[in-house]
């Protein structure tokens, strides 16, 4: 079955720690990919998406995500959390091989100790 | 920025009784989905619609059903409701660009749902 995977459910850093959140999915095909983030208390939100070109992909609030093909990753990484980014992060892939709809992952619940 | 509204926002019902959630949206978007959120479970699709006359069934539809009574709106309905439909409720929208392989998806500030 397609599936997204994150492997880290609960993530605790210290602020200014590096943080690197792992997403693999399972379709084949073009994809296309996206982290979501939800603070507490609030929905989702948009922090990236992956369409084509430069598999390194920039986001909000200085978020970046690699799409490693040959790995069917796409991993989160940020080189210093703040106390703020403390929420929950969920990957999603989007696959013409799965009629075109965004399949989630579990999410990643991230605390950030000040 | 309301672009996606749902109301109620939070509900408490009992086993058994019928529960509406609904859904409006300003962003004239064609799609809209229903999902609801567990812990450690993700985002799990219910019903999703591309059109007005449109309506799929999701990864877990049984027990639910949905009305998409206008482009904007997108109502989710509880027949029966049980305890292990307790969750938090998200409604989102979405439009295909270009080829239609994009699907960024916007959503609401969820419905937290207790069936005692």
């Amino acid at each position: 079955a397609q599936s997204v995977s994150q492997h880290n459910h609960h993530v605790i850093l210290s602020e200014a720690a590096s943080l690197e959140l792992g997403c693999n999915y399972s379709y084949g095909g073009t994809v296309n990919l996206f982290w979501y983030v939800q603070y507490p208390g609030q929905h989702l939100q948009l922090l990236l998406k992956y369409f084509s070109g430069d598999p390194l992909v920039k986001g909000i609030k200085g978020f970046e995500a690699e799409f490693i093909k040959s790995k069917f990753s796409f991993n989160l990484r940020k080189p210093s959390v703040q106390w703020s980014d403390t929420a929950e992060y969920f990957c999603a892939v989007n696959s013409h091989n799965a009629g075109n709809m965004l399949t989630f992952g579990g999410g990643t619940r991230l605390m950030v100790k000040p | 920025d309301a672009d996606v509204t749902q109301t109620p926002r939070n509900r408490i019902t009992k086993t058994g009784k019928r529960i509406m959630l609904e859904c409006s949206q300003t962003k004239g978007h064609d799609r809209m989905y229903w999902y609801r959120q567990d812990p450690g479970l993700g985002l799990r699709l219910i019903y999703y619609s591309f059109d007005v006359k449109d309506i799929n069934k999701g990864e877990i539809s049984d027990g639910y059903s949905v009305s998409r009574q206008a482009q904007a709106k997108f109502s989710l309905s509880l027949e029966s409701a049980i305890p292990n439909q307790t969750a938090l409720y998200f409604c989102a929208t979405s439009d295909l660009k270009g080829q239609g392989l994009i699907n960024e998806q916007f959503f609401g500030p969820g419905t937290r749902l207790t069936v005692l």
